[in-house]
């Protein structure tokens, strides 16, 4: 069985500071990994993805996680943080064979103070 | 290139009734996805759908159902609502690729209100 872990319901940081969402997953198989952004309203948005190439992922809106297999964890992190990017944020796991199937984190809300 | 639409946007049904969703995916895109989300439970998968046969199923009653059309559209249904069943429904595209599992495309989503 799969499954993700996000930790911290509710992060807060300053305009400029640096942005860490942490995710830890569970899977027996290799994983793929992804996280998404969800703003007010609206549906969810690729980040970025870790589909077994290079362990440094890059994504939209200079966002990068990079995978550790032996921590099993994909945070998720920016070096400076925007008041564009206050959103709640969701870490998801799959593998080869799942098709459509995303296990899902519980979600991490961002706030960005100014 | 037009994304992931869903109608309606929101609705309001009191329960017992039976409510249907629509999704019409990005053009191409052959693989249909259904998630529920809710603050309790976060973003659960309902089932996922693709070349008119659902190919994944999640955790939930027999109540919620789904099909594909030909076009690659689709709609969920949910019978005997029940005031748990309100939530943010949300459907997500994929044109799968032979290197493993594609982008999910997420449309705005349905929130449906039980009372």
């Amino acid at each position: 069985a799969q499954s993700v872990t996000q930790l911290g319901s509710h992060v807060s940081v300053s305009e400029g500071a640096l942005v860490l969402l942490r995710c830890n997953y569970s899977s027996s198989v290799p994983p793929y990994l992804f996280w998404y952004v969800q703003y007010p309203n609206q549906g969810l948005q690729l980040l970025l993805k870790y589909t077994s190439a290079a362990t440094l992922v890059k994504g939209i809106n200079g966002f990068e996680a990079e995978f550790k297999k032996s921590e099993t964890s994909f945070h998720l992190t920016k070096p400076s943080a925007h008041m564009s990017d206050a959103a709640e944020y969701f870490c998801a796991v799959t593998h080869y064979n799942q098709g459509g199937k995303l296990i899902f984190g519980q979600g991490t809300e961002l706030s960005v103070k100014p | 290139k037009a994304g992931v639409t869903q109608t309606p946007r929101y609705l309001i049904k009191t329960r017992g009734q039976q409510v249907t969703l629509s999704c019409s995916p990005i053009s191409g895109h052959r693989s249909v996805s259904w998630y529920q989300q809710t603050p309790g439970q976060g973003l659960q998968f309902l089932f996922e759908y693709f070349s008119e046969t659902q190919r994944n199923k999640g955790n939930f009653p027999g109540r919620f159902s789904g099909r594909q059309f030909s076009n690659s559209r689709s709609e969920m249904n949910v019978s005997t609502l029940e005031l748990g069943d309100s939530a943010l429904y949300l459907c997500a595209s994929s044109f799968p690729s032979g290197s493993g599992p594609g982008e999910l495309f997420f449309g705005e989503g349905s929130r449906l209100t039980v009372l």
